[in-house]
């Protein structure tokens, strides 16, 4: 079964498109994160939800805007893509209540804008 | 602000090499200390952890002692594999507050038979 799975795998598409991605865990956890990685393999937090609520909003673009309709869930919604959008976008998760739980990461999702 | 410093790849080593992998940190408090590997086309899986100081992780032959006085976390294996070729990520996660990951910059490790 998988833990943390994301849809699409590969999403290619044209500048100024609204594109979504999916993310979904099995794990019976209470957060969920965001993470970019870009071409030099940099990952960086976008966004954290904790039992649907937003707790960490890094500064990301307003064209970038998640959704947790549920705990299971964090969806990331982007518009007017640009070009400096491309890159690979991990979904992760973990329990709560402590900085020392691992976190288990989706395969990631990556976009490619033309 | 908090941050990890990762040595810079690429590392090529041959088979059976020793690997160290350095990792420095700059944090209050007592963060957790991680090593994640990320193999070609895959995500991040996590390798090791330490919570604590002078707590030491292990995992499939790798090690990394957390090291207060050095604020150093690094990576070592005495005898690297060519399935070990991957890209390595030290990260950290604060004592309090949210507990995303901060990562270094990654170390892409190549083994040659």
């Amino acid at each position: 079964d998988t833990a943390v799975s994301q849809t699409p795998k590969y999403l290619v598409t044209q500048m100024g498109n609204d594109k979504s991605i999916k993310c979904e865990q099995n794990l019976g956890h209470d957060t969920m994160y965001w993470y970019k990685q870009d071409s030099k393999k940099f990952l960086k937090i976008m966004f954290s939800y904790n039992n649907k609520e937003l707790i960490i909003n890094e500064t990301v673009p307003n064209r970038f805007s998640p959704k947790s309709p549920d705990k299971a869930h964090l969806n990331l919604h982007i518009n007017s893509l640009e070009l400096g959008d491309s890159a690979v976008y991990f979904c992760a998760s973990s329990p709560s209540g402590g900085p020392y739980h691992e976190q288990f990461f989706g395969p990631g999702t990556r976009l490619t804008v033309l | 602000g908090d941050s990890v410093t990762q040595m810079e790849g690429p590392v090529t080593l041959s088979e059976e090499a020793f690997l160290t992998i350095n990792c420095t940190y700059t944090a209050t408090g007592y963060p957790s200390l991680f090593w994640y590997v990320q193999y070609p086309g895959e995500g991040l899986q996590l390798l090791l952890k330490a919570t604590k100081a002078d707590d030491k992780g292990s995992n499939k032959g790798f090690e990394a002692t957390y090291r207060k006085e050095t604020t150093s976390f690094h990576l070592e294996k005495g005898s690297v594999q060519v399935s070990d070729s991957a890209v390595y990520f030290c990260a950290l996660s604060r004592q309090t507050g949210a507990n995303n990951l901060f990562f270094g910059t990654g170390t892409r490790l190549t083994v040659i038979p």
